[in-house]
């Protein structure tokens, strides 16, 4: 039972254009959203995050929107670069019950921008 | 450096064999965690220690053993490695916990024949 899920594989963009990742999650315990980046051989890099408190956040090119009530949340980037290619995994954590302090990783999406 | 660092990078071993992977940080975070991360499943966490000696069981421990007997280093040990066990491995520490970004090492690749 996958309580983290990204639905996309894998997403294709042109440079300039925006790029949205999805996440979908069950578990009501999540109160806080990671988002992490993954280049081939490297470990993941943390990217922006947002609190449950809070339904958009925003740094430099790129925004987490949350909507608490469809347990969703989605990752803009915009205007997408070709440096931005990488694997994007979603990673919530709570603060109560048995996520107390761990994330738990969606599958991750593989996001290619194109020249 | 400072940093989180894994070794080996790669590693290539028979089933029934023993395999520890190494793991050490120089934030002297308190924090430490490991994740394997398999085709299909993202990250999934092993095992993680909220101090010097002292760690508790993540997602999928079975087969796993860890210690803690020093806040920089955080080894992983297979006792007898199987199949299922072929995957990259992730270490990661944080300073706080939770809701506090955790930073990653590059991973091993183990591969057990």
């Amino acid at each position: 039972d996958q309580q983290v899920k990204q639905n996309s594989p894998s997403l294709s963009v042109q440079e300039g254009r925006i790029s949205i990742l999805n996440c979908d999650y069950t578990n009501s315990m999540f109160d806080y959203f990671l988002w992490y980046k993954k280049y081939p051989a490297e470990g993941p890099t943390f990217l922006i995050s947002i609190s449950s408190i809070k339904d958009k956040n925003e740094d430099g090119r790129f925004t987490v929107f949350l909507n608490k009530s469809a347990k969703h949340l989605s990752l803009h980037i915009v205007p997408s670069q070709p440096g931005d290619s990488a694997v994007y995994f979603c990673a919530p954590s709570g603060t109560g019950g048995t996520s107390y302090g761990k994330l738990t990783f969606g599958q991750g999406t593989i996001l290619t921008v194109h020249p | 450096d400072a940093g989180i660092t894994q070794s080996p990078r790669y590693k290539i071993t028979e089933t029934g064999r023993q395999v520890t992977l190494m793991c050490h940080q120089t934030w002297s975070h308190s924090y430490m965690f490991w994740y394997r991360q398999d085709l299909g499943h993202g990250l999934r966490l092993i095992y993680y220690s909220a101090a010097a000696d002292i760690t508790d069981k993540g997602e999928v421990p079975d087969g796993y053993v860890v210690s803690r007997s020093k806040t920089e280093n955080f080894p992983l040990t297979l006792e007898s490695a199987t199949r299922s066990q072929t995957s990259v491995y992730f270490c990661a520490s944080t300073d706080r916990n939770p809701n506090q970004p955790q930073h990653f090492g590059d991973g091993t690749r183990l591969s057990i024949l």
